[in-house]
């Protein structure tokens, strides 16, 4: 069973900046990966944020941006608003399927 | 706007059957590969099946292969998941969502529907 990691919990302040990792258990995180992001609220369903390591869908707010970082796939929050405080999901495709990391929970406090 | 609804979720004993079902409006549902993604309680997604749309390209997850059976009629604009031999570890939410163009599955989702297993 191939493993996602991300960070279990992370913790920022309204107005700065703070940077999500998505690790593969099976090495460097390449644009082969199409990394996506997904931001996920109590109750509701997950959204799509990011796409393919670094798109933006018309809805994703111009706060969040994607990259790939140091072996990673990474997404940061800049100017975070106390709305981002949510799950955050990546997920990551091997051979034919897609895997999710185990998610991180974003406290803005 | 993209409009994917989930319906069929109930509870079911150990060993049981089920089948879910999609309905999607708001876009050409034939031009596009659909998925069934599922989220048991207090966990991350996970993400169970997708078919193209011309039902020749389909993906299962380990944990589900040979249990579950996805498929499409895309004349009804549906997605179906035939769920069979169900086991406790099966209860979660179901979402259907759409896997959209350029490396983006799951840029809609629906609302999901609840399926538990017990006994």
């Amino acid at each position: 069973q191939t493993v996602v990691t991300q960070e279990p919990s992370l913790t920022v302040s309204p107005g700065g900046t703070v940077t999500l990792t998505c690790a593969s258990g099976t090495g460097a995180v390449t644009d082969d990966y199409h990394p996506n992001w997904f931001q996920q609220k109590p109750g509701q369903s997950p959204r799509s944020l990011i796409y393919n390591a670094r798109y933006k869908h018309s809805w994703t707010p111009a706060r969040f941006s994607g990259s790939l970082l140091g072996g990673k796939a990474a997404l940061t929050l800049s100017g975070v608003q106390s709305d981002d405080e949510a799950d955050y999901y990546c997920l990551l495709f091997y051979d034919r399927g897609w895997v999710f990391g185990g998610g991180t929970r974003l406290t803005v406090l | 706007q993209v409009h994917l609804v989930e319906s069929g979720g109930d509870l079911v004993k150990p060993g049981g059957s089920l089948r879910l079902s999609c309905a999607a409006s708001g876009f050409t549902f034939s031009d596009f590969f659909m998925s069934w993604i599922r989220q048991a309680p207090g966990k991350g997604p996970e993400f169970v099946s997708y078919i193209n749309g011309g039902t020749n390209d389909i993906y299962y997850a380990d944990s589900v292969k040979g249990r579950f059976t996805i498929s499409r009629d895309n004349a009804k604009n549906s997605l179906y998941l035939q769920m069979s031999s169900l086991r406790v570890d099966d209860t979660a939410i179901y979402y259907c969502a759409r896997l959209g163009n350029g490396w983006s599955p799951g840029d809609y989702w629906g609302q999901g529907t609840l399926v538990t297993v017990s006994s």
